[in-house]
């Protein structure tokens, strides 16, 4: 069992190029997330879909875009990448109502932005 | 609106002592609160949650959390901290009104001397 899996790992873009991160989980989980993590600030969501077919914009969402591609699938866009997005995105996802309701994550995707 | 606080930004124990680590939440509901632990370099484990119920609730790893509601509170204890509990700490709330949102504090990182 899987879990939540993202790609890459880590990553270094040079400012103004874009990037995809991916995000995969076997649960069968409604809802999902994006966060991005950095070093004071705690876990700040970026994105979130709640089921398949929704997406709102979380705490920090410019700079972002997001795609629900199916139930298993949520991507995070970077179109054109700056030095502020410099962090460690984490993907999640939950049930709640299906009797999980914590958050799973992943192991998170080390973005550098030069 | 939803908040999380960990006054606490960084805690240092010696091995065998007991640990308290604080977190006060605001939301306006019955909340759904959860304690995470991420070791450097890892994505975030759940070590115990509180829906309803009784109040103290056991988690892995020998923790536990005790929910008070007048004092909008939500601790993390262990009575004798083990070198290998060095790592951060986040509190978090549910919101699944508000589109199935989860909150997280800024964290506390842990150090524990031997």
């Amino acid at each position: 069992n899987a879990g939540v899996t993202q790609t890459p790992k880590f990553q270094v873009l040079k400012t103004g190029q874009s990037m995809t991160l991916q995000c995969a989980q076997d649960m069968n989980h409604n809802s999902m997330y994006w966060y991005r993590q950095d070093p004071g600030m705690g876990l700040r969501l970026i994105y979130y879909s709640a089921s398949e077919g929704t997406t709102d914009k979380g705490e920090v969402p410019n700079g972002y875009n997001v795609s629900r591609l199916n139930k298993r699938e949520f991507s995070l866009r970077l179109e054109s990448a700056a030095p502020s997005q410099t962090s460690v995105y984490f993907c999640a996802s939950s049930a709640p109502g299906q009797g999980n309701t914590e958050a799973f994550f992943g192991q998170g995707t080390r973005l550098t932005v030069v | 609106a939803q908040s999380v606080t960990q006054p606490d930004i960084h805690i240092t124990v010696s091995e065998g002592a007991s640990l308290e680590l604080r977190c006060n939440y605001s939301y306006g509901a019955t909340p759904y609160l959860f304690w995470y632990v991420q070791s450097p370099g890892q994505g975030l484990q759940l070590l115990l949650k509180y829906f309803s119920g009784d109040t103290l609730v056991q988690g892995i790893k020998g923790f536990e959390a005790e929910f008070k509601r007048s004092q909008s509170s939500f601790n993390l204890r262990k009575p004798s901290v083990h070198w290998s509990d060095a790592a951060e700490y986040f509190c978090a709330v549910g919101a699944w009104g508000t589109g199935n949102q989860f909150y997280f504090g800024t964290g506390t990182s842990l150090t524990v001397i031997p």
